[in-house]
């Protein structure tokens, strides 16, 4: 079954420190992924995605085959990355593509 | 205008109302997504439309009826709902329902069952 894994729910880090949010799946095939965010009241939006290998707000993630991850990055942490980050998959089904979620990480940025 | 828009942003229902929920986008996608989210909770799938035409529905009560009137509408028309599917209803769009396309989320609905 098509899985995604974020393992820690919570994630708290100091101002200026490298964050690295963890993401694992599981995919028969070759995935897509992507980093969803949502700033506190704000609508979910698309922070990444693995295909096309950019870097948006300094974050980047990498996707690892091997070990089935797709971990993101950011080497100094600013206050306002404080937010819910999600991992998601694109699963096709029925000729359509679906989002597989992870549960999603809180990561806060303290001063 | 790049931005998905769904009315209303809160709605409070009793058990035996019917309502409906509106979902509207003008960037040209031609597919179309309903979620459901919990609090605390990442978002379900709940219908795919590509084209118009329904594609994926994620055995969802009957009480649940979705709607493509258009390639800029969805609805999700509701009736007779449970307590439990009080939560927060996301509608999204893609450029297609394929090949990986990033999905626009809009604010969703508050959906609160009395």
């Amino acid at each position: 079954a098509q899985r995604v894994t974020q393992p820690e729910k919570l994630l708290s880090v100091f101002k200026g420190a490298p964050v690295e949010l963890k993401c694992n799946y599981s995919y028969s095939g070759s995935p897509e992924l992507f980093w969803y965010v949502q700033y506190s009241r704000q609508r979910l939006q698309l922070l990444l995605r693995h295909i096309s290998r950019e870097s948006i707000k300094g974050f980047t993630a990498d996707l690892n085959k091997g070990e089935t991850s797709f971990h993101l990055k950011k080497p100094f942490a600013q206050e306002e990355d404080s937010a819910m980050y999600y991992c998601a998959l694109s699963n096709r089904q029925g000729g359509s593509e679906k989002l597989v979620f992870g549960k999603g990480t809180k990561l806060t940025v303290n001063p | 205008d790049t931005e998905v828009t769904q009315t209303p942003k809160h709605l409070v229902m009793g058990m035996t109302n019917k309502k409906s929920l509106k979902c509207e986008q003008h960037m040209g996608h031609r597919a179309m997504y309903w979620y459901k989210q919990k609090a605390k909770k990442p978002p379900e799938l709940m219908f795919v439309y590509s084209y118009e035409k329904l594609s994926i529905n994620e055995s969802v009560p009957s009480r649940f009826s979705p709607e493509c009137p258009n390639s800029s509408l969805l609805n999700l028309h509701l009736h007779a709902l449970q307590p439990e599917d009080s939560a927060l209803y996301l509608c999204a769009s893609s450029l297609k329902a394929s090949e990986g396309q990033p999905q626009h989320f809009g604010d969703g609905t508050r959906l609160s069952i009395l």
